[in-house]
């Protein structure tokens, strides 16, 4: 099983729609985890931390359950500036990943 | 504040030539990664720094060697550059102390033909 898994996409959704990803990861002992947001042709840049209780940014609302080592990002009223590959991240600290572990991204296109 | 500036920004080498990947941040941030990125790969971590002085192999560091050499910089050298080596690379900072995730640089673009 990989350390962070993501449905990889592409998620087209219409201006205006609310779309959630999700995301799991395999370690138990991880202790924080984010989602990060990369456009087209350029670097990754954090978008939000996920704290345990859930957290909310604007439009963009984030949930973590330890329980089930799952992880969910949601945007409401999506943008067309939204589109881009987003990715769950998950420090573990030990081993040789150095501590983030980055989940191969979902993609989302919003559409007209 | 120009936080995590990588040379060069594209590249395009010959297999068997040699090239080093610059990377500084002005954040003063301990720990700094490289990694690289291929289609339907992902993020792999090439080597990191957790501080200055110190380096570790990460997921992927055969064909490539590492140099830390102060607080600010940390280089990534391809020996002998193959056409699997063909990626774009990133380099990043962080402060383990605060738990903000990484910095990445805008990333290198490297053909190797």
């Amino acid at each position: 099983r990989k350390e962070v898994e993501q449905d990889p996409g592409p998620f087209n959704v219409p201006e205006g729609a609310t779309v959630a990803f999700n995301c799991t990861y395999s370690n138990s002992a991880s202790q924080s985890f984010f989602w990060y947001r990369q456009d087209c042709r350029k670097e990754p840049k954090l978008l939000m931390s996920v704290y345990s209780s859930g957290n909310e940014d604007g439009r963009f609302t984030a949930q973590l359950n330890r329980a089930s080592q799952y992880i969910s990002l949601l945007i409401r009223d999506s943008k067309l500036s939204d589109s881009a590959t987003y990715l769950c991240v998950v420090r573990s600290y030990g081993g040789s990943q150095g501590n983030l572990i980055f989940g191969k991204g979902t993609k989302l296109s919003v559409k007209p | 504040n120009a936080g995590v500036t990588q040379t060069p920004k594209f590249q395009v080498l010959k297999t068997g030539q040699s090239m080093t990947l610059q990377c500084a941040q002005d954040m003063n941030h301990n720990s700094m990664y490289w990694y690289r990125q291929d289609p339907g790969m992902g993020l792999r971590l090439i080597y990191y720094s957790a501080s200055e002085g110190t380096t570790d192999k990460g997921e992927v560091p055969n064909g490539y060697n590492v140099s830390r050499l102060n607080k600010r910089e940390f280089s990534l050298r391809l020996e002998s550059a193959a056409p699997s080596q063909t990626s774009v690379y990133f380099c990043a900072s962080s402060d383990p102390g605060r738990d903000y995730g990484y910095t990445f640089g805008s990333g290198t673009r490297l053909t190797v033909v």
